[in-house]
């Protein structure tokens, strides 16, 4: 596709479900990342992968949170038991190789009632 | 300390004018130093970046670099109605690995 693309956009879970939210990203980008975006907050760095590997997961907040990117494109972020302070919004970034040369999707809003 | 700090503002600009935004960042290491641009609603888009000391000139952009202060900052010339935005400033360098370290924003307002 043109950008990444992200989905759900809007996802409202009771305190205690499961989530799963996922990212198609640019074509061919081989960089992948999550980051959380608190309201009025800049984006928290959550983990990066580099085609199917996970590099680096060093900014997810508990091991309620867990990514995959099995197959080296789509990549799924999952929030287990979630809390009300998971509420956010995630967002996946592609980058043909840079760090900080990222294209972010629209973002997932994640609001725990 | 938060590594990346930015003025929240809002920053308010009359149209035409040239609007100012700050930043400064405590990892002496960082290398590359990026600015996004996020419109209310929307997920942020790169605007531009530098690694060098100096200025680094795009359009109506400018940004501008002192790793000795640890300071970075962008200007925009000439500024529209369409450059009401929070603008990001974005670091990284050895220290943090593959995280690009976001300061909060600052909230600009360029009114007609």
């Amino acid at each position: 596709g043109a950008g990444v693309s992200q989905s759900p956009r809007y996802k409202v879970a009771k305190r205690g479900q499961d989530v799963a939210l996922r990212c198609d990203p640019i074509s061919g980008h081989v960089s992948l990342f999550w980051y959380q975006q608190a309201l009025g907050q800049g984006p928290e760095f959550l983990t990066y992968f580099q085609n199917e590997a996970q590099l680096d997961k060093s900014g997810l907040p508990s091991d309620r949170f867990f990514a995959e990117r099995p197959e080296g494109s789509v990549s799924t972020l999952k929030i287990q038991r979630t809390q009300q302070e998971d509420s956010a919004v995630y967002l996946c970034a592609s980058s043909p190789g840079h760090a900080g040369e990222l294209f972010f999707g629209e973002g997932s809003r994640l609001t725990v009632l | 300390q938060k590594e990346v700090e930015q003025n929240s503002g809002p920053l308010s600009v009359p149209e035409g004018a040239i609007a100012s935004l700050n930043c400064t960042y405590s990892d002496r290491g960082s290398q590359s130093f990026f600015w996004y641009r996020q419109y209310s609603g929307k997920s942020p888009e790169l605007i531009m970046f530098i690694y060098s000391n100096g200025d680094k000139e795009d359009g109506r952009f400018t940004a501008q670099l002192n790793k000795a202060s640890q300071y970075v900052s962008l200007l925009i010339r000439d500024s529209q109605p369409s450059d009401s935005a929070t603008y990001l400033c974005a670091v990284n360098g050895p220290n943090s690995g593959y995280a690009l370290n976001f300061g909060k924003g600052t909230s600009l307002l360029v009114t007609p």
